[in-house]
């Protein structure tokens, strides 16, 4: 088992530009979480994916950012135009579908936005 | 406003000595809560989960309580290591229908184990 497989693990950007951030769920997961994490904010849910399909998006800050899930294997995360404010670290998480499964997150990926 | 807090924000503590990190919350109607452990540069790892009618889960050195009744839980650790030293999550989840899935993160407390 690999893992939640997020890339790129490091990201430097100037503000304007257009990001993108990549995450393989584990095999077999049917759900799909992204995260931002900041020292301020703690651990902030931006979009839930079930079955592939987009649940709960209320966290994504905004029209700047969107996510799509085009199969059960692979997510992304799209910050166009990028600001320095969305300097953070973005966690890619999945799980199975019963709420007590845990959640497997991705090691993360450090957006720098200059 | 369903909320999580941990406390102490951080805490050091020497090589071989046990601790004990705390976690109130205010989420209703209570589904489950887990302990996360995470490591600088990593992403969260789920250390135990407690639902309703559980009182205490252990997991290796890491024994997690609960009081569903005062909304508190803790979470103990033996004999701590150098590897001990993270942050480690508490996470509340909420009941809710379909398919949706609503956690409330604390904000951690910050653990450094000293040799």
């Amino acid at each position: 088992d690999a893992g939640v497989i997020q890339s790129p693990r490091h990201e430097v950007t100037e503000m304007g530009q257009e990001v993108t951030l990549r995450c393989k769920p584990i095999s077999g997961h049917n759900s799909l979480f992204w995260y931002r994490q900041t020292m301020m904010r703690g651990l902030e849910l931006l979009i839930y994916f079930n079955n592939n399909v987009p649940i709960d998006d209320s966290g994504m800050p905004e029209d700047r950012f969107s996510a799509k899930m085009p199969n059960a294997s692979f997510s992304t995360l799209k910050i166009q135009p990028s600001e320095p404010r969305d300097s953070a670290v973005y966690f890619c998480a999945s799980s199975l579908t019963p709420r007590n499964s845990p959640l497997h997150f991705g090691n993360g990926t450090r957006l720098t936005v200059t | 406003k369903n909320q999580v807090e941990q406390s102490p924000q951080s805490l050091i503590i020497l090589e071989g000595k046990n601790c004990t990190l705390q976690c109130n919350y205010t989420v209703s109607p209570f589904s489950n809560l887990r302990w996360y452990k995470q490591d600088t540069g990593r992403g969260p790892v789920s250390l135990t989960i407690m639902t309703f009618s559980e009182n205490t889960k252990s997991n290796g050195r890491y024994t997690a309580t609960l009081d569903a009744d005062t909304k508190q839980s803790s979470l103990h650790i033996t004999a701590s290591q150098l590897s001990d030293s993270a942050s480690y999550i508490c996470v509340v989840s909420l009941i809710s229908s379909g398919s949706a899935r609503q956690l409330t993160f604390g904000s951690g407390t910050q653990l450094t184990v000293l040799p």
